[in-house]
């Protein structure tokens, strides 16, 4: 079984500052992840995944995350946060099992950038 | 180029009725995925479809079930509803084959509501 949790359901950041979003992920053997946004009413957009390599991914919008195999985590981050920035933000665990994408999402965290 | 779309947009139900949601996907992507998304949650898998042929179920009843056409749109029907059905529901396609490292493009969503 694959999951993926999202401890804070709400972060909040002041326009400017760097910001981080929580993620860890339990699977059997080497998961790919995601992270991805939904703004209201909308739906889900990719931002970046991770692979395979370098722990360091960057994204769109200014947006990165770093793999930690270890500690089987997948922060996302970002050094500057900006008031449009707030939104949904879904990790996801997604694996080839049985012959389908299999993708789990974690239940999302609310970033709220403050001006 | 026109993302992925899909119809209709909001619709009420009342329990026990029937529904069907559509979705085209981006032109030259042949993999369909259905994910319903209740409020408050992530999204959950639900079906993936690649060249016309069912690959994966997520846990859901049989009163779910989902079908891909020659130009790779897709029905989500769903009978019988209960209210727990209430949700939005989200098809997404992907370019390449049947990967655990495909990114998902989302359409906007059908809101459905039971009464």
């Amino acid at each position: 079984a694959q999951s993926v949790a999202q401890p804070e359901d709400q972060v909040n950041v002041a326009e400017g500052n760097p910001l981080t979003v929580k993620c860890t992920y339990s699977v059997s053997g080497n998961p790919y992840l995601f992270w991805y946004v939904q703004y209201p009413n909308r739906g889900l957009q990719f931002l970046l995944k991770y692979i395979t390599g370098d722990n360091l991914v960057k994204g769109s919008y200014g947006f990165e995350a770093e793999f930690n195999k270890s500690q089987t985590s997948f922060h996302l981050k970002k050094p500057s946060a900006l008031v449009s920035d707030s939104a949904l933000y879904f990790c996801a665990v997604s694996l080839l099992s049985g012959g389908y994408q299999k993708v789990t999402f974690g239940t999302g965290t609310k970033l709220q950038v403050i001006p | 180029d026109a993302g992925v779309t899909q119809s209709p947009t909001h619709l009420i139900k009342t329990r026990g009725q029937h529904v069907t949601l559509r979705c085209s996907p981006i032109s030259g992507h042949k993999s369909v995925s259905w994910y319903q998304q209740v409020l408050g949650q992530g999204p959950q898998f639900i079906f993936q479809y690649y060249e016309k042929e069912e690959r994966g179920r997520g846990n859901f009843p049989d009163r779910f079930s989902a079908r891909q056409f020659p130009n790779y749109s897709s029905e989500l029907n769903v009978n019988a509803l209960l209210l727990g059905d209430s949700a939005l529901y989200l098809c997404a396609s992907t370019l390449w084959g049947v990967s655990g490292a495909n990114v998902l493009t989302f359409g906007a969503g059908s809101r459905l509501t039971v009464l």
